[in-house]
């Protein structure tokens, strides 16, 4: 049962342009979500993130959109650089407390390329 | 990011044979996490700490046991390898806010 899922393997953008990552959920109880970016041989590095109390969060470039009636986030990055190639994974957290707390379900990542 | 350092970032080791993995943060996080990376699965929770001395199970803990016995240091054990385990393991720490912030990876091949 894969609660997180990004339906994307790979996406192929022109630099300068607008890439759209997309993900979907299906537990009710995910209010926080999350966005990292991996490069090969390297760790997750955080991106951005949400609450559920909002539908959309911007840093610079990156702008990330949560439609809950549709349990749907997307992470739009504009423009679009070479130097964003990378496989980019969403995240979600549920509002359960105690030692559950922080927990983080995973997408199974999509793979970004950015031509020049 | 927080300092969060993963020994050895690679290893080689043969059908059951036992591993450990170590994980050290600079950063006094309470929560640690170990997750593992296949392709097609994203990351995947094995065990996780709450404190010293507390852990408890994520989705995929079958093989592997963890122990924290101090804030810094969390260990992942695989106490006979198999091929199954062959995979990317990355140490995960998180503080009040429920950002997780990620070590460098150790890439595990066993024969």
């Amino acid at each position: 049962d894969q609660q997180v899922k990004q339906n994307s393997p790979s996406l192929s953008v022109q630099e300068g342009r607008i890439s759209i990552l997309n993900c979907d959920y299906t537990n009710s109880m995910f209010d926080y979500f999350l966005w990292y970016k991996k490069y090969p041989a390297e760790g997750p590095t955080f991106l951005i993130s949400i609450s559920s109390i909002k539908d959309k969060n911007e840093d610079g470039r990156f702008t990330v959109f949560l439609n809950k009636s549709a349990k749907h986030l997307s992470l739009h990055i504009v423009p679009s650089q070479p130097g964003d190639s990378a496989v980019y994974f969403c995240a979600a957290s549920s509002n359960a407390g105690g030692t559950s707390y922080g927990k983080l379900t995973f997408g199974q990542g999509t793979i970004l390329t950015v031509h020049p | 990011d927080a300092g969060i350092t993963q020994s050895p970032r690679h290893k080689v080791t043969e059908t059951g044979t036992p591993v450990t993995l170590r994980c050290h943060q600079t950063e006094n996080h309470r929560y640690m996490y170990w997750y593992r990376q296949d392709p097609g699965h994203g990351l995947r929770l094995i065990h996780y700490s709450y404190g010293v001395k507390d852990t408890d199970k994520g989705e995929v803990s079958d093989g592997y046991s963890v122990s924290r016995s101090k804030t810094e240091d969390f260990l992942l054990t695989l106490e006979s390898a198999t091929s199954s385990q062959t995979s990317v393991y990355f140490c995960a720490t998180g503080g009040q806010l429920r950002t997780q912030y990620f070590g460098p990876g150790t890439r595990l091949l066993v024969l």
